[in-house]
């Protein structure tokens, strides 16, 4: 059974750098997936922010991308999400997930972390 | 972007109760839909891909139709733990989007 827990402060400066490491168990980050970070902010839907491959290749939402950096280390099998110059607008419960490589699989979570909320405040 | 709209909002209803959640894309996601179950303090939960094959482990009772633009999700006889917040989501193409919920309340 693969596990995701994410990990990181739960509290950023506003103009700050948000940093988070998805921990992956039970499965080998190394398998044909993508490795997806997904956030919600509260009252609101949830919003995919980008993926990435052990290959290190990635792909990113059009409106983050400019300050959107993933990351893979596969021996410590775990990937990373840094977010530059947040706002209050990046508050949000942030998730990892893994998805499919193959068509119909693709963009489909099937594996989820359980969450963790990052708040921009001074 | 792809836009998903689901209707409604909110949804009270009672155990036992037969529920619909409706799905709209803002094009033809053929049959690339897919539905989360989402409980608080927990990551969602595959429910339904490719709009009608239900996830391994998720009971029978869950069942989802459409194709093209629209897409409903059904609940046949709800339960206690049915009771959540639903949502779709399109896995055509990047960037992958999801519809603002459905929450489900007990009546």
């Amino acid at each position: 059974q693969v596990q995701l827990q994410e990990s990181g402060p739960g509290l950023v400066k506003p103009s700050g750098t948000l940093s988070l490491t998805c921990a992956v168990s039970g499965g080998s980050i190394s398998s044909s997936h993508w490795w997806t970070w997904v956030r919600q902010p509260p009252g609101k839907g949830l919003e995919w922010i980008g993926e990435i491959y052990h290959s290190g290749s990635t792909n990113y939402n059009p409106s983050l991308k400019s300050r959107v950096t993933i990351s893979v280390d596969k021996s410590e099998k775990q990937f990373s999400l840094k977010l530059s110059s947040v706002t209050a607008a990046d508050t949000a419960v942030y998730y990892c997930a893994r998805a499919g490589v193959d068509r119909p699989n693709v963009g489909l979570f099937d594996y989820w972390g359980q969450g963790t909320l990052v708040t921009v405040s001074s | 972007d792809i836009q998903m709209t689901q209707s409604p909002s909110s949804l009270s209803a009672s155990v036992g109760d037969r529920v619909t959640i409706t799905c709209r894309a803002s094009q033809s996601i053929f049959n690339y839909l897919n539905w989360y179950q989402q409980k608080p303090g927990k990551g969602p939960k595959l429910l339904i891909y490719g709009a009608t094959s239900l996830q391994s482990g998720v009971p029978s009772r869950f069942s989802g139709s459409g194709s093209g633009t629209d897409f409903t999700l059904t609940i046949s006889s709800l339960q206690p733990e049915d009771f959540a917040t639903y949502c779709c989501q399109q896995s055509y193409g990047t960037p992958y989007t999801f519809g603002q919920g459905t929450k489900l309340e007990i009546k």
